[in-house]
């Protein structure tokens, strides 16, 4: 069975400032790895995701995760973070085959102006 | 492209009482989910269907709540009775599994209070 852990609950960082969510899984088969992004009032959002090929991984506004086979870990960067970056963001892992995503419990990051 | 469809947004019962919620998943997409969001928790997976047939149902409490997708198109969660726990969001999600991208198209959910 697989099963994904997200370190830091809540996560505050101040504007411009670089952040780094955490998030481990654990797996006895090959997956397949993602984090959504939940705005205020929304539903969840595909931020970016490892399927293979190149371990580092980015998406369209700045954020970047690097798969670690080793470490068991895609953990999620961006260097310089902006007000509209605050939301929930919620690591998830799926076996290869497609089926059976499993979500962690979520890291609020909150950016201070 | 129309998105995953879910209504109603909100809904407020008092326990004991009765709630449907409806999906209606990205036209083309086979296989629709079910999620159960509670407050400060990551979402969990209540039923996974594939067109019109359950994939998993492991995690639904299956003495109150009941899932169906009867024409493999738009799907009903119902809760009978609610229970105080279940005071939560439900999220309806989407995929194709013959383009698979490894994405899951996520509704805006369904906010669920018991009283």
């Amino acid at each position: 069975a697989q099963s994904v852990t997200q370190l830091d609950s809540q996560v505050p960082v101040f504007e411009e400032a670089p952040v780094e969510l955490r998030c481990n899984y654990s797996s006895s088969v090959s997956v397949y790895l993602f984090w959504y992004v939940q705005y205020p009032n929304q539903g969840l959002q595909l931020l970016l995701k490892y399927l293979s090929g190149s371990t580092l991984v980015e998406s369209i506004n700045g954020f970047e995760a690097e798969f670690n086979k080793s470490q068991t870990s895609f953990h999620l960067r961006k260097p310089s973070v902006h007000i509209s970056d605050t939301a929930e963001y919620f690591c998830a892992v799926s076996r290869n085959t497609g089926n059976q995503f499993y979500f962690g419990t979520g890291t609020s990051l909150t950016v201070i102006p | 492209e129309a998105g995953v469809a879910q209504s109603p947004r909100y809904k407020i019962i008092e326990k004991r009482q009765s709630v449907a919620f409806w999906c209606n998943p990205i036209s083309g997409h086979a296989t629709l989910y079910w999620y159960q969001q509670i407050l400060g928790q990551g979402p969990k997976l209540l039923i996974q269907f594939q067109n019109n047939g359950v994939v998993d149902d492991s995690q639904l409490p299956k003495d109150r709540f009941s899932a169906e997708r009867l024409k493999g198109v738009d799907s009903t969660l119902k809760i009978q009775p609610a229970k105080l726990e279940d005071s939560a969001v439900y999220l309806c999600a989407s995929s194709s599994p013959t383009t698979y991208t490894g994405e899951l198209f996520f509704g805006e959910g369904s906010r669920l209070t018991v009283l």
